[in-house]
């Protein structure tokens, strides 16, 4: 069964500080996502990552960096917190065959609150 | 601008009912479409649908794809509290590594 484990599933830090989400998926996958989840606004997609060292940008980076220096590992960092990105972050992962992009398997989420 | 719109937002049934959950998209190049359950925790993998008319069924749950309507329906029959969830919609369009999620149907079975 693929494990996605996220480091921490409540964290709570202060406006401007740096705060770093970690990822960490134990089945090889190529890709590497993270999103947020709102009420209402379902799962954002914030990055994403098909390799080791390459990012590319989702619908709402804003205020967000990742990192993914080896396969396994995805991290989230927040460069400086503000409240609005008080939120449930998912990171999930999953391969690709020939068909392409195959189902992502997701963690259990941070509930992160900013004060 | 791609989307994906799931309805009803929420719903509230009684165990025994039978309940039918749509998900309809408008996506460039559409690949395939995921349905997922997500109670507390982690979003888990229900369905993925690739062709039209084929239904996927798993046990009281199944789901079906029309590719030229652009819509899949989630159909749950002899509910149980336990199913009482968030059921997300997401669809993957070709060349890309990104799914779109829908907002989510919630629902509550009552004993």
């Amino acid at each position: 069964d693929v494990k996605v484990t996220q480091s921490s599933r409540y964290l709570v830090k202060r406006t401007g500080e740096k705060v770093f989400l970690e990822c960490v998926q134990d089945m090889d996958h190529e890709n590497m996502f993270w999103y947020r989840q709102d009420p209402g606004l379902g799962l954002r997609l914030i990055y994403f990552s098909y390799d080791v060292k390459m990012k590319e940008k989702g619908d709402i980076p804003e205020g967000y960096s990742v990192s993914r220096e080896k396969k396994e590992r995805f991290s989230l960092i927040l460069e400086s917190a503000s409240t609005n990105q008080t939120s449930m972050y998912l990171c999930a992962s999953s391969s690709m065959d020939w068909g392409g992009n195959q189902p992502q398997h997701f963690g259990d989420g941070t509930r992160l609150s900013i004060l | 601008e791609d989307k994906v719109v799931q309805s009803p937002l929420s719903l509230v049934v009684h165990e025994g009912d039978t309940v039918t959950l749509n998900c309809s998209y408008e996506v460039t190049n559409f690949r395939s479409l995921l349905w997922y359950k997500q109670e507390k925790k982690a979003p888990t993998f229900l369905f993925m649908l690739t062709s039209s008319g084929i239904e996927k069924k798993s046990g009281r749950l199944s789901s079906i794809l029309d590719k030229k309507e652009l819509f899949s329906i989630l159909n749950i029959t002899a509910t149980q509290t336990g199913d009482s969830a968030i059921y997300l919609c997401a669809v993957e369009a070709s060349g890309t590594y990104k799914y779109i999620f829908g907002t989510g149907t919630r629902l509550k079975v009552l004993a």
